[in-house]
C-alpha cells in the first residue's frame, strides 16, 4: 500500500537560514509526488509537484523539491527561510488507482527571528 | 483562481445532534473530497465524489455520510455527533486532467461538547 512518512514532526529555524524537509514514500511505480504548505487557521496550498521528467522541481515561494526514486525521497528545500514560512508543510503521494491522495502526518516549521 | 468554500469555520454542537458540513467549489471540478485533520495523524480521507450522486468511501468513513445532489456542492453529515469527531474537516476538489492536485477550502473546526 502506498505511504509517506514525515519523520520530523517540529523543525525551528533560523530566518535566513536554508531549510530541508524530509519526505519518503512508498509506491510501486512512478509516484506523484506533492507539497501542500498549511498556513495557521487556513486550508493545504499547494507548493509543488513532481509528475515525471526534471527531478529536481520549481514551486511557488521560493520553494523547490527533489525527487530521488533509489531513495524514495521528495524532500522539499528552500535556500533562505522567512518569517512567513512558519507553517505546517504536508507531503503527499497519488494512491494509485483512484484519485485519492496520501497524507504524510506534517511537519511544523517553526521561524526564529 | 479556483475557489472552495465552506459554510463555517468554527462550529460547536452537542453530542448527539446532526451536523451538516457544506462544501462549494466554483471551478466545475468533478471531484470533491472530504478529510478530517486531527494533529500527529495528518489529513485522513472520509469520502469522496467523482460525480453528482456517486460517492466513495475513503480510510475513515465510520460516523459520518455524504450527499452530493449538485456538481458544485458536496455536504458531510455526522448522522450523531460524538466527541470524538471533535477536528477540523478539510474539503478539496480537483479536475481529473489535473493529475491529482486538488484544492482545499479554509476548513471547519468542529467541536463536539
Amino acid at each position: 500500500a502506498q505511504s509517506v512518512t514525515q519523520p520530523d514532526i517540529h523543525i525551528t529555524v533560523s530566518e535566513g537560514a536554508s531549510l530541508e524537509l524530509r519526505c519518503n514514500y512508498s509506491y510501486g511505480a512512478t509516484p506523484y509526488l506533492f507539497w501542500y504548505v498549511q498556513s495557521p487557521g487556513q486550508g493545504l496550498q499547494l507548493l509543488l509537484k513532481y509528475f515525471s521528467g526534471d527531478t529536481l522541481v520549481q514551486g511557488i515561494k521560493g520553494f523547490e523539491a527533489e525527487f530521488k526514486r533509489s531513495q524514495s525521497s521528495f524532500n522539499l528545500r528552500k535556500p533562505s527561510v522567512h518569517w512567513s514560512d512558519a507553517a505546517e508543510y504536508f507531503c503527499a503521494v497519488h494512491g494509485g488507482a483512484t484519485n485519492k491522495l496520501i497524507f504524510g502526518t506534517g511537519t511544523l516549521l517553526a521561524v526564529q527571528p | 483562481d479556483v475557489k472552495v468554500t465552506q459554510s463555517s469555520r468554527y462550529l460547536v454542537k452537542r453530542t448527539g445532534e446532526k451536523v451538516f458540513l457544506e462544501c462549494v467549489q466554483d471551478m466545475d471540478h468533478e471531484n470533491m473530497f472530504w478529510y478530517r485533520q486531527d494533529p500527529g495523524l495528518g489529513l485522513r480521507l472520509i469520502y469522496f465524489s467523482y460525480d453528482v450522486k456517486m460517492k466513495e468511501k475513503g480510510d475513515i468513513p465510520e460516523g459520518y455520510s455524504v450527499s452530493r445532489e449538485k456538481k458544485e456542492r458536496f455536504s458531510l453529515i455526522l448522522e450523531s455527533a460524538s466527541t470524538n469527531q471533535t477536528s477540523m474537516y478539510l474539503c478539496a476538489s480537483s479536475f481529473p486532467a489535473e493529475l491529482y492536485e486538488q484544492y482545499f477550502g479554509p476548513g471547519t473546526r468542529l467541536t463536539v461538547t
